[in-house]
């Protein structure tokens, strides 16, 4: 099953705050934030593995709930190049219908305005 | 570093037509996937592969037929086009093991458009 992505869209003035959220049905053993711009390939942003670590860009945080299977990606002081469509995708027990893959959720439009 | 490589870039198909997405990666990973994606619908599954040899299909699999004879290749062969299969697709390899612990290299992608 797909995670759900959270919000759907958003529009930020350049230098403000935002948050995603991502959340799957099943338990998982690792997220994965993708961002893609308009025509081009999704663009690695970070992983968040079961039990804590973490790999991915300095400038990016993220969270990782496994309880509760939720992540969330924390952007903070968004710059015009943050824009476009970023993804969640999931990794557990049962990713992809028992495939070696990803989930992705639907993705999250994030436009920042100067 | 060339990374991953889709050719072509774009093509149109008629219905019932075959033909084969090409797919290379030059950085030695064992894991490489095809993903399709829709409009609102995220990127999905098709097939994936762990190694040479080693084939399995993804939560999309109907349709489509890959082969994995070397590390670098792995291609992506549409049998029988239909207009459900228009769609962007998207081949990514990764260093990992498998698709959970690594970060999946995407190459540019082809768009595919079946009449």
């Amino acid at each position: 099953q797909q995670p759900v992505q959270s919000p759907q869209a958003v529009i930020l003035r350049e230098g403000e705050d935002a948050v995603i959220n991502c959340s799957s049905s099943k338990a998982l053993y690792s997220v994965h934030w993708y961002r893609q711009k308009h025509g081009e390939a999704p663009v690695f942003l970070m992983i968040l593995l079961k039990g804590g670590e973490q790999k991915g860009h300095e400038k990016i945080s993220a969270s990782f709930n496994e309880k509760k299977q939720q992540s969330s990606l924390y952007l903070t002081a968004s710059q015009l190049s943050y824009s476009g469509t970023y993804f969640c995708g999931t990794y557990g027990p049962s990713s992809g219908g028992g495939a070696d893959g990803l989930t992705f959720g639907k993705g999250t439009h994030l436009i920042i305005q100067p | 570093n060339a990374g991953v490589t889709q050719t072509p870039k774009f093509q149109v198909l008629k219905t019932g037509q075959s033909m084969t997405l090409q797919c290379a990666q030059d950085m030695n990973h064992e894991y490489m996937s095809w993903y399709r994606q829709d409009p609102g619908m995220g990127l999905r599954l098709i097939h994936y592969s762990v190694g040479a040899g080693i084939t399995d299909q993804g939560e999309v699999p109907n349709g489509y037929n890959v082969s994995r004879s070397t590390t670098e290749d792995f291609p992506l062969r549409l049998l029988s086009a239909a207009p459900s299969q228009t769609s962007v697709y998207f081949c990514a390899s990764s260093s990992s093991g498998g698709a959970g612990t690594g970060e999946l290299f995407f190459g540019e992608g082809s768009r595919l458009t079946v009449l």
